[in-house]
């Protein structure tokens, strides 16, 4: 089944602990995504990449860190400079300007 | 700066009724639009797109057209069912490739 997988689904973080969120794509898509989704708010855009080797700030990058060394994977790292790192986190590709999925999400906790 | 929202934020309907679920963008300049449904705690799964070219795409009992010149889409769900309770967001594709999404209209049907 192709597909967007993202793991773990639930993940908690004790303070000064960086954490890392797995996002893995089959589809053969160029760009990925990552999201955070607060209780009442939007989707809010942290980091994307439309080829290997290469991405971009979004709108709330500070204390978030990404890598994209193989098309399939787009992990995404939580650092402790993230005072706030409590949401829910989704992970999205498309190929160029089609149609885009989403993974199921992980659900971080600071504990 | 594209903004997009979405009237109501919440509705709750009897089973069975035809409903129809409104975004509104401020930009004309996009490229395609889709909707998305999100249940509790879950991703976002891909429900319909529409190309910036197309007035309309169905799928199934859900209908969706787009009037760029107004700023307007619409996503119709005809024969409402409890199982098409969620979350519906739309998302905008601008020409850069990223998405701008509404905050979503919570759904409720009851039976």
């Amino acid at each position: 089944d192709g597909g967007i997988t993202q793991s773990p689904k639930y993940l908690f973080r004790k303070e000064g602990q960086n954490v890392t969120l797995s996002c893995e794509q089959n589809l053969n898509h160029d760009a990925m995504y990552w999201y955070r989704q607060d209780p009442g708010q939007g989707l809010r855009l942290i980091y994307y990449s439309q080829i290997v080797n290469d991405f971009q700030k979004g709108d709330i990058a500070e204390g978030y860190s990404v890598s994209r060394e193989k098309k399939e994977s787009f992990p995404l790292t939580v650092t402790s400079a993230q005072k706030n790192p409590t949401a829910f986190y989704l992970c999205a590709s498309s190929n160029g300007r089609d149609e885009a999925f989403f993974g199921q999400g992980t659900r971080l906790t600071v504990v | 700066k594209q903004e997009v929202t979405q009237i109501p934020a919440a509705l709750s309907v009897p089973e069975g009724e035809n409903l129809v679920l409104n975004c509104s963008f401020t930009d004309s300049a996009i490229y395609n639009l889709q909707w998305f449904r999100q249940d509790p705690g879950k991703g976002l799964t891909s429900l319909l797109l529409i190309q910036s070219s197309q007035r309309e795409q169905t799928s199934g009992r859900l209908n969706a057209s787009l009037d760029k010149s107004s700023g307007r889409s619409t996503l119709y769900i005809a024969a409402s069912q409890p199982g098409d309770s969620a979350t519906y967001l739309c998302a905008l594709r601008d020409y850069g490739q990223n998405f701008v999404f509404g905050p979503g209209t919570r759904l409720s049907v009851l039976p």
